[in-house]
């Protein structure tokens, strides 16, 4: 199975500071690395799709880069509502695995 | 509107069965897969498996082999998650996703409790 680490677990941010999450796949994955954002008691709700494409309707601050193994997502200037918890998920092979997430929290 | 609904919370007794559907709407049923992710209370993110809506193909994680089935009907555009021989452990949110490679789209989340 591919493990997928991310970085840090948790965040403390303030609204208007920029902000990275780091992924790392225990093997390569090319770009099929997706992330997603979910807020307490909701669905997962994807962001970007394939590394760095972002869905329609999102919010450009967000952006996805890496390819391989190493991948990270920002927020270029956070906004209150982005305050949630973020995974990353490998659709390279089965076990389609996510990350462990990372909670990121009102500083 | 494209959209997932699934079906109720469960109460269930160790050992018994539960079953989850995830109606969708607003698109092509047959053009996409669906994957079926669980979250227990307080953990992250657990992929369960996947279902081809065109053809049935199943890949299920390894972890759920043997008791997990992924059926579709295309009549009604509804996808079935079963799961036998429940465990305490298996108390979650079990949420299907529309599979496109990535998951694009969720149902609400379905809360399974599992207990005596």
């Amino acid at each position: 199975d591919i493990q997928m680490t991310q970085s840090p677990s948790s965040l403390s941010a303030s609204v208007g500071d920029r902000v990275t999450i780091t992924c790392r796949a225990s093997q390569s994955i090319n770009n099929f690395l997706n992330w997603y954002q979910q807020k307490p008691g909701k669905a997962p709700k994807l962001l970007i799709y394939a590394a760095s494409s972002l869905v329609g309707g999102v919010p450009s601050r967000f952006s996805g880069s890496g390819s391989g193994t190493d991948f990270t997502l920002t927020i270029s200037s956070l906004q209150p509502e982005d305050f949630a918890t973020y995974y990353c998920h490998q659709s390279y092979s089965s076990p389609r695995t996510f990350g462990q997430g990372t909670k990121l929290e009102v500083k | 509107q494209v959209q997932l609904v699934q079906s109720g919370a469960e109460v269930k007794r160790p050992g018994a069965s539960v079953k989850v559907s995830c109606k969708t709407s607003g698109y092509t049923f047959t053009s996409f897969g669906v994957s079926w992710v669980r979250q227990a209370p307080g953990h992250g993110l657990e992929w369960m498996g996947w279902i081809s809506a065109y053809n049935g193909n199943t890949d299920y994680a390894q972890k759920f082999q043997g008791r997990v089935i992924m059926t579709t009907d295309t009549s009604t555009s509804t996808a079935y998650m079963e799961l036998r021989s429940l465990r305490s452990d298996d108390t979650a949110v079990y949420y299907c996703a529309r599979d496109g490679g990535s998951l694009g789209l969720w149902g609400q989340g379905t809360l399974v409790t599992v207990s005596s």
